[in-house]
């Protein structure tokens, strides 16, 4: 299986940062990658899906980039609504793989 | 709107079996590939099983494979997820997902699954 290794595990910025988290394959996935937000107690929300485009509703501060192996989720300006885990998922191939998270915390 | 409602979920013996329901509306449901995820408490999400829309194709996680299985009724609007022999690391919020284009698009709430003796 692939696996996806995203960093920092954590970070901790403050509103209007600009915080980028990476996430990197084991093996070239092109562009198969998705990024995806989840808060406490909720569902996860597609932020991103083919590396780079932006999942309609989306505020365009977030942005995607990379392709074959390394891959990164770029918030411009921090809002305060955006402290949440993120996670990266392959779809490279079966079965599919998530990053183990990054945790985006208040400064 | 689309709608995912998972069920089922509850507290089971290790060895023992649970079938998981995710109820789905708001779409033609026979068009879209379905999927489970879970997340053990305090973890990260990790896959577990997509059904193709047509059922006609079906994959596990290692994790899982053998012990669970995927199922979907058209007619009934639901997709299933049958797990045998559980064990206490499959104890886990259960989400299903509608894929679109490759892409997890829509989830359900989750339903909470609870291996314990």
């Amino acid at each position: 299986a692939i696996q996806m290794t995203q960093s920092p595990s954590s970070l901790s910025a403050s509103a209007g940062d600009r915080v980028i988290i990476t996430c990197r394959a084991s093996q070239g996935i092109r562009n198969n990658l998705g990024w995806y937000q989840q808060k406490p107690g909720k569902a996860p929300k597609l932020l991103i899906y083919a590396a780079s485009s932006l999942q309609s509703g989306v505020p365009s501060r977030f942005s995607g980039g990379g392709s074959g192996t390394d891959f990164t989720l770029t918030i411009s300006s921090l809002q305060p609504e955006d402290f949440a885990i993120y996670y990266c998922l392959q779809d490279y191939n079966y079965p599919r793989t998530f990053g183990q998270g990054t945790k985006l915390e208040v400064k | 709107q689309v709608q995912l409602v998972e069920s089922g979920g509850g507290v089971v013996q290790p060895g023992r079996s649970l079938r998981l329901s995710c109820a789905a509306s708001g779409f033609t449901f026979g068009t879209y590939g379905m999927h489970w995820v879970r997340q053990a408490p305090g973890k990260g999400l990790e896959w577990v099983a997509v059904i193709w829309y047509d059922g006609s194709n079906k994959y596990y996680a290692d994790a899982v494979k053998g012990r669970f299985t995927i199922s979907r009724d058209t007619s009934k609007n639901t997709v299933y997820l049958q797990m045998n022999s559980l064990r206490a690391e499959d104890t886990a919020v259960y989400f299903c997902a509608r894929e679109i284009q490759q892409w997890l698009v829509n989830w359900g709430q989750g339903t909470l699954v609870t291996v314990s003796s």
